[in-house]
């Protein structure tokens, strides 16, 4: 059974930093793309960032383009989101979400875990 | 960008009715598009890729057409599980999601 299970989330003030993880189990982790989708309250979806098999290919959203890193350890199964200089806007339910692949749709996704940007 | 627009953004029917959510492409994306089923406070589920392809376990009610600009989400008869919010997805550049449209209870 696939398994994507995030965590990382946390309060944070304004400026500061947070690193969510992503433990995939049930799949080959190294043979899919990943990303990162955000939702904040009570709002819609919004990707956020994609990281091919290898590594070799980085996409992100403008929106985080320049703050943000994505990153992941195949030998370990799991994904990462580095995220700098965090605004309110940036507070959501943060998901990795599995590519199904060639840059396809989202097949599996995680539970989510909660960012708040706040002083 | 693509921009992606779903219509309407909240829609209200009964169990058993057939209902039917747009959505728009503001470029052609050919059939790069899936459709995504997400309950409050569950992460989406995936219903539908390549515009019309039912992902496996998902209910033959669902059904998904178009190409280019225009896409469908149709529900053949309408369940007390579907009252949910469904989101369309494009992933012919990059990935862009429509804003939402809310099947509630009439």
């Amino acid at each position: 059974e696939v398994q994507l299970v995030e965590s990382g989330g946390g309060l944070v003030q304004p400026g500061g930093s947070l690193r969510l993880s992503c433990a995939a189990s049930g799949f080959t982790f190294s043979s899919y793309g990943m990303n990162w989708v955000r939702q904040a309250p009570g709002k819609g979806l919004e990707w956020i960032s994609y990281i091919s098999s290898s590594s070799s290919t980085i996409y992100y959203a403008d929106s985080v383009k320049g703050r943000f890193t994505i990153s992941r350890d195949n030998a370990k199964n799991s994904l990462h989101l580095q995220m700098n200089s965090l605004r309110a806007e940036d507070t959501a339910v943060f998901y990795c979400a599995r590519e199904s692949g060639s840059l396809g749709s989202f097949d599996y996704w995680g539970q989510g875990t909660l960012v708040t940007v706040s002083s | 960008d693509i921009q992606m627009t779903q219509s309407p953004s909240t829609l209200s029917a009964s169990v058993g009715d057939r209902v039917t959510i747009t959505c728009r492409a503001s470029q052609s994306i050919s059939s790069w598009l899936a459709w995504y089923q997400q309950k409050p406070g569950k992460a989406p589920n995936l219903l539908i890729y390549r515009a019309s392809s039912l992902k496996s376990g998902v209910p033959s009610r669902f059904s998904g057409g178009g190409s280019g600009t225009e896409f469908t989400l149709t529900i053949s008869s309408l369940q007390p599980d579907d009252f949910a919010t469904y989101y369309c997805q494009q992933y012919n550049t990059y990935w862009t999601f429509g804003q939402g449209t809310k099947v509630q209870i009439k």
